[in-house]
């Protein structure tokens, strides 16, 4: 029962480095979301997705693109890395996205440093 | 209570103990409401949720009490235990574009005193 998974787990970019954080669920979940968290802040959204093919801008969305070419992934590309997006990315998964039924299901997060 | 910034706030109580994290809301139109626990190293687990057309639910320990006159959310633990500590988050569901995005608060540490 893996839930979401993301890879990798921790990585080091120097800046302006490229890299692309992987994001599965095997839920059969319709929305997925990409988090940042900072030291002592709540999670941030990024970007998040409704279903497969489609994405939306969240609250922190610059700097980051998405892609959901298939239901169960989501990823979260940085094309050229800045040290101000080191941080601890988490992604998550739900049904749907109303008022009746919101719970997220959280991957374990990747720790990205950025130097 | 909840706060946005760099220092966590932090809640101390004797195991035991019931505990009270609070936390203040923005959004008057918002009309769900989540709380999150995250242990260290790990991802936020969903603990309990509430709608805006009720003002307490209890689950196993745990009652979330809403009080939408002063935006006002408050998670109660009861009988405290060493698996409590965690970083416990409110979340509120504001509507965005006719989708809804969870906002979060930036989280209170709840350290369990042998």
């Amino acid at each position: 029962n893996a839930g979401v998974t993301q890879t990798p787990k921790f990585r080091v970019l120097k800046t302006g480095q490229s890299m692309t954080l992987l994001c599965a669920q095997d839920m059969n979940h319709e929305y997925m979301y990409w988090y940042r968290q900072d030291p002592g802040m709540g999670l941030r959204l990024i970007h998040y997705s409704v279903g497969e093919g489609t994405t939306a801008k969240g609250e922190v969305p610059d700097g980051y693109n998405v892609s959901r070419l298939k239901k169960q992934n989501f990823l979260l590309g940085l094309e050229s890395a800045a040290p101000s997006q080191t941080s601890v990315y988490f992604c998550a998964s739900s049904y749907v996205f109303d008022s009746l039924n919101t719970e997220a299901f959280f991957g374990q997060g990747t720790r990205l440093t950025v130097v | 209570g909840e706060s946005v910034g760099l220092h966590l706030p932090t809640l101390s109580v004797q195991e035991g103990d019931n505990s009270i994290i609070n936390c203040a809301y923005s959004n008057s139109a918002s009309d769900y409401f989540i709380w999150y626990k995250q242990e260290s190293g790990k991802g936020p687990q969903f603990i309990i949720d509430i709608r805006s057309n009720m003002d307490k639910r209890q689950g196993q320990r745990v009652t979330v009490l809403l009080n939408k006159t002063v935006k006002h959310l408050s998670l109660q633990i009861a009988a405290t235990q060493p698996g409590d500590s965690a970083v416990y988050f409110c979340a509120e569901n504001a509507r965005s574009d006719s989708n809804y995005q969870l906002i979060w608060g930036a989280g209170t540490k709840l350290i369990i005193k042998p």
